[in-house]
């Protein structure tokens, strides 16, 4: 596609079920970004895929946080057991190889709203 | 650790005013900086970035930003606003070696008043 996609745009649930939030990045780009952004702060990382792999994790908050990225291109942002402070704008990036000095790709984001 | 320091959330500027938003960072060794924007309902954007090259950088839109070591700043400039302009800016930063991701800024809304 022309830039990132992020499904859904916006979600909400209730305290407690299972979400699941998922990017498609550029075409090629072989390094993915989860960010979080909650309201009136910038975002804050949670992890970094290089390829299939998760080469940094250590932005996710707990273990009610997992990631997958299993072909290299979409990938999938889990939470489980959902509370009311995960609600936060989702933010997914992408960029083509990784590098410090690169451009991040983002895409709008996910709205996730828990009750 | 790396760190970035935004100035002010809110900031408001006439049309045709200088726009300055100011971003102040920590690191022990200069890192690579950016600036993003992020326009109402619409993904995050790379205005510019500042990679060791040059420490005047021009981004897109007219914005330039300077590397300043001895201050330890990249302040982000527009010599007149555009009404177009109005959006929440971040500053990044991000090692050139050691880590993975960037770190961003709170960020700071400015409002460009007719």
């Amino acid at each position: 596609g022309a830039g990132v996609s992020q499904t859904p745009s916006n979600k909400v649930t209730e305290k407690g079920k299972y979400v699941e939030l998922r990017c498609d990045p550029i075409s090629g780009h072989t390094a993915l970004y989860w960010y979080r952004q909650s309201l009136g702060q910038g975002p804050e990382f949670l992890i970094y895929f290089q390829g299939t792999g998760a080469a940094d994790d250590s932005g996710l908050p707990n273990d009610r946080f997992f990631a997958v990225r299993p072909e290299g291109s979409v990938s999938t942002l889990k939470i489980q057991r959902t509370e009311r402070g995960d609600s936060a704008v989702y933010l997914c990036a992408s960029s083509s190889s990784g590098s410090a000095n690169e451009k991040l790709f983002f895409g709008s984001g996910t709205q996730l709203s828990v009750l | 650790a790396q760190s970035v320091t935004q100035l002010g959330s809110h900031v408001s500027v006439s049309e045709g005013a200088l726009v300055l938003l100011r971003c102040n960072y920590s690191s022990s060794v200069p890192p690579y900086l950016f600036w993003y924007v992020q326009y109402p309902n619409q993904g995050l954007q790379l205005l510019l970035k500042y990679t060791s090259a040059a420490t005047l950088v021009k981004g897109i839109n007219g914005f330039e930003a300077e590397f300043k070591k001895s201050e330890t700043s990249f302040h982000l400039t527009k010599p007149s606003a555009h009404m177009s302009d109005a959006a929440e800016y971040f500053c990044a930063v991000r090692p050139q070696a050691g880590a993975n991701n960037l770190f961003f800024g709170t960020g700071t809304r400015l409002t460009v008043i007719p």
